[in-house]
């Protein structure tokens, strides 16, 4: 089945930084999602977007709705022990009501 | 409080055996997934249903089956004929409706682990 492109794959960053990560496709989306996943757990919506160059956050994350509609962002600002998860994107295309998922960003803290 | 269950957590199973996973869900949703995810792997969509007594299959849905006969259950078989079958396996609700609003949103149970042995 088709994928979204979700880079990067892992991320090791320091308490403190700020995170940024990023889902592209080659098709257009009218709906764009991510989501945080812990081990052995199921993944939980953090923000969901709906609209061309919409930007929305959820406390210390912001995510953006690409103008292109073909490319999302999440960032995360002064990340903190409990941000280590993987984080999925997901989008929805005009042409059919199911969501096509990224493969993950891998979040992980540096000792 | 709403939301999804999932059932058992952990299920062990002998090769050549069927096993059935437990999905239930009292958010008033229409539509029901299955997902499988295999480690430092995103989801697959196994199946998937937008109304009682109807199923699509997803993209990777040979060796499965399920059955949609009321509104907030959707079990999920794992057949004898599934030739990788451990995996981490994830249920999901929508409302379901148009794109561009919180209709597709979907919201997932906690996962069962299925280990073959």
């Amino acid at each position: 089945g088709q994928q979204l492109n979700q880079s990067p794959q892992s991320m090791f960053i320091q308490e403190g930084e700020d995170v940024s990560m990023n889902c592209t496709s080659s098709s257009i989306f009218n709906t764009w999602l991510w989501y945080k996943q812990e081990p052995g757990e199921g993944p939980v919506l953090l923000i969901a977007l709906y609209k061309a160059g919409e930007l929305t956050s959820n406390g210390r994350l912001t995510a953006q709705f690409g103008i292109t509609r073909k490319d999302s962002f999440l960032n995360i600002s002064a990340s903190i022990p409990s941000d280590v998860g993987i984080y999925f994107c997901a989008g929805l295309m005009d042409s059919n009501y199911q969501l096509i998922w990224g493969a993950g960003t891998k979040l992980i803290i540096k000792p | 409080d709403g939301g999804i269950t999932q059932s058992p957590k952990y299920l062990f199973r002998k090769e050549g055996q069927n096993v059935t996973l437990s999905c239930e869900q009292n958010l008033n949703h229409d539509a029901m997934y299955w997902y499988r995810q295999d480690p430092g792997q995103g989801l697959r969509l196994i199946y998937y249903s937008q109304i009682v007594n109807d199923f699509q299959k997803g993209d990777i849905a040979e060796g499965y089956s399920v059955s949609r006969e009321k509104k907030e259950s959707f079990p999920l078989t794992v057949t004898s004929a599934q030739k990788n079958p451990t995996a981490f396996y994830l249920c999901a609700s929508s409302i379901f409706g148009p794109g561009g609003s919180s209709y597709n949103e979907q919201f997932f149970g906690p996962g069962t682990r299925l280990t073959v042995l």
